[in-house]
């Protein structure tokens, strides 16, 4: 079974600038969310894709937007980055359904300066 | 009022000690419940789901309390390696689980 797995590891914007994150799913997942852990916080939810389509968002502006694509990976992007959005990015990917627990990657580290 | 409430701790606790954790969540609509573990600057890993009749796995208990709106973790006979970060995480409804901010254990020799 082929775990949860995003790229990059880190990477390094300033402000302004566009970032795109990836994100496969573990096999067998159709349901890929992510989320914004900020340091010393817990992870906050900030959409969730199921079918190709956006299927809940939490409270984030626009200019973070998303894709699923038909093998179920998924992209993140973030438009004209400010320095608070310097933060670990977590995919987790899980079955449809309220009792389905979610399997997270190992997170995208961004930093913004 | 955050949606789920944890004390951060730390929780300092020698190697064998039974060490407990509670959460609280205000909306009394939540579905589904579980305790993640988080290493530093790792991922969250699913420890276990939370059920209403309360469930074992080896030295850890977790309880649910739907009347009070609380969640609790049991530790038993703690090891260095249970040094993490424990969240408690509730689902909603709205599509998304609901972190708490974590509660801190050092487990100590």
């Amino acid at each position: 079974e082929t775990g949860v797995t995003q790229s990059p590891t880190h990477l390094i914007k300033t402000r302004g600038q566009q970032v795109t994150l990836r994100c496969s799913s573990q096999s067998g997942h159709n349901t890929v969310s992510w989320y914004q852990q900020a340091l010393g916080q817990g992870p906050q939810f900030i959409f969730q894709y199921y079918r190709e389509e956006e299927n809940g968002r939490g409270n984030f502006p626009p200019r973070f937007s998303g894709l699923q694509f038909p093998n179920y990976s998924s992209e993140l992007n973030v438009n004209a980055l400010e320095l608070d959005d310097s933060a670990l990015y977590l995919c987790a990917s899980s079955l449809q359904g309220t009792n389905q627990p979610q399997h997270f990657g190992d997170g995208t580290r961004l930093s913004i300066l | 009022r955050k949606e789920v409430e944890q004390d951060p701790g730390p929780f300092n606790v020698p190697e064998g000690a039974t060490v407990a954790f509670n959460c609280t969540y205000s909306n009394s609509a939540s579905q589904s419940f579980f305790w993640y573990r988080q290493d530093c600057r790792k991922e969250p890993k699913l420890l276990m789901s939370v059920y209403s009749s309360g469930n074992e796995d080896g030295r850890f208990t977790a309880q649910l309390n739907r009347a009070s709106q609380y969640i609790s973790l049991l530790i038993r006979d703690s090891k260095l390696s249970d040094s993490a970060t424990y969240l408690c995480v509730v689902y909603t409804g709205r599509r998304a689980l609901t972190f708490g901010s974590g509660t801190r254990l050092q487990v100590q020799p």
